[in-house]
């Protein structure tokens, strides 16, 4: 079983649109939690580390659930700009990365 | 933040080569790490780098094929050794400051023919 698992997508949604999508990590131990974004043929970029009462970053919420083991993330009122590769990304010092979920918002 | 940077960026190589990759980091940070991500794929991790002594492997990582270097606290070099095609992907490295967040560079684009 994968560390970090994600739904791969492509999520496609029309300008203005609500997208919303999980994770699951399998070590219960982890401390750490965060989204990373990745635009094509570039490096990984923080987006927001999660917490565990949730946080919230302009457009941008982030949610972790212990006892299910999985972290979400809803974008609204999407942009054309929030078009890329969402990685969950889970640890302590090391950091285990989810495979990405894509998406793509249309004009 | 941390800015990283590394070079070549890019680069085109022969089967049974070697490729040294070097990282800077523009301030002091604990922990640097390379990574590897080929085509479609996320991250792996290679290796935590340590300063002053041998890197940390992960498991399918040996010293033999990527050798690491880390002489101070803000550069480190990753080794491609005896390159093969199935070598060909973008080779990362990380810096953290001590919290678990950690910053890229831009990444190796590496092919090998």
């Amino acid at each position: 079983r994968k560390e970090v698992e994600q739904d791969p997508g492509p999520f496609n949604v029309p300008e203005g649109a609500t997208v919303a999508f999980n994770c699951t990590y399998s070590n219960s131990a982890s401390q750490s939690f965060f989204w990373y974004r990745q635009d094509c043929r570039k490096e990984p970029k923080l987006l927001m580390s999660v917490y565990s009462s949730g946080n919230e970053d302009g457009r941008f919420t982030a949610q972790l659930n212990r006892a299910s083991q999985y972290i979400s993330l809803l974008i609204r009122d999407s942009k054309l700009s929030d078009s890329a590769t969402y990685l969950c990304v889970v640890g302590d010092y090391k950091l285990s990365f989810g495979a990405g979920t894509t998406v793509t918002v249309r004009a | 933040s941390a800015v990283i940077s590394q070079k070549p960026s890019r680069d085109i190589c022969q089967r049974g080569t070697s490729l040294t990759i070097q990282c800077q980091v523009d301030s002091q940070v604990t922990m640097m790490f390379w990574y590897r991500q080929q085509p479609g794929q996320s991250l792996t991790l290679i290796a935590t780098a340590n300063q002053g002594s041998e890197a940390t492997y992960e498991s399918g990582f040996v010293i033999d094929k990527f050798p690491i270097s880390r002489p101070n606290l803000t550069f480190s070099t990753l080794t491609v050794s005896n390159m093969s095609p199935e070598d060909s992907s973008i080779y990362l490295c990380s810096g953290s400051g001590g919290e678990d967040t950690q910053y890229f560079g831009p990444g190796t684009r590496l092919t090998v023919l």
